[in-house]
């Protein structure tokens, strides 16, 4: 079954740059989307699309798409950028498939 | 701002089924489809299928087909997940998100519910 490849995890101190990538065959053909979960919490729509950050979220977060391989940077991560980030598109099939999770700390 | 409420934590005993719960608000139901999501305790997220509250279609990950049913009540803007035969394994959070109306599940999920623990335990 198709796979979305994310590190398990990432670490940065406070105000440098974090970089989360997820990898997977069918991102050139498929749109990529990321969530942020904090302990205890739901999901948060992030990015949409490779890029399109939502409404209400920090300018520092950013997505990018090359090939096979997306990714989501955290310009000057903070503190309360701690969380869980999920990477979610699809196979060729379009069904949804979520990457495995990266555990970003900032310490 | 759109809401999704799910029901409440359930406890099942192993072959059981269960029966979560979304109710919609704050935007008009049939314009959207929902997605459950479950996560298991310390895991990552799993989709498990997509249903239109537009036209009814559905698209059941394949390791819930036959196992499990999505529905949904335009009257009362409410989705329902149903999973049946359940296993140890099941045990987990169950969330629903407001996703796209047709087409397929592909694309953004912008509302989530608070999600449902269910526990499936002897």
């Amino acid at each position: 079954s198709y796979e979305l490849i994310q590190p398990p995890s990432v670490s940065v101190s406070p105000g440098q740059t974090a970089t989360i990538t997820c990898s997977g065959d069918a991102l050139p053909n498929q749109y990529a989307y990321w969530y942020q979960q904090k302990p205890g919490q739901v999901p948060l729509l992030l990015i949409s699309k490779d890029t399109e950050r939502s409404s209400g979220i920090p300018e520092r977060f950013t997505g990018s798409s090359s090939g096979t391989t997306v990714t989501l940077t955290i310009s000057g991560a903070q503190p309360e950028d701690e969380a869980d980030y999920y990477c979610q598109s699809a196979d060729i099939s379009n069904y949804v498939v979520f990457g495995g999770g990266t555990k970003l700390t900032v310490l | 701002q759109g809401q999704l409420v799910q029901s409440g934590v359930e406890v099942k005993k192993p072959g059981a089924s269960v029966t979560v719960s979304c109710k919609a608000s704050g935007y008009t139901f049939t314009n959207y489809g929902v997605s459950w999501v479950r996560q298991a305790p310390g895991q990552g997220l799993e989709w498990m299928g997509w249903i239109s509250a537009y036209n009814g279609d559905t698209k059941y990950g394949q390791k819930f087909q036959g196992r499990v049913t999505m529905t949904t009540d335009r009257s009362t803007s409410t989705a329902y997940m149903d999973l049946k035969s359940l296993m140890s394994d099941d045990t987990a959070v169950y969330y629903c998100a407001r996703g796209p109306g047709e087409g397929g599940p592909t694309g953004r999920y912008d509302y989530w519910g608070q999600g449902t623990l269910v526990t499936v335990s002897s």
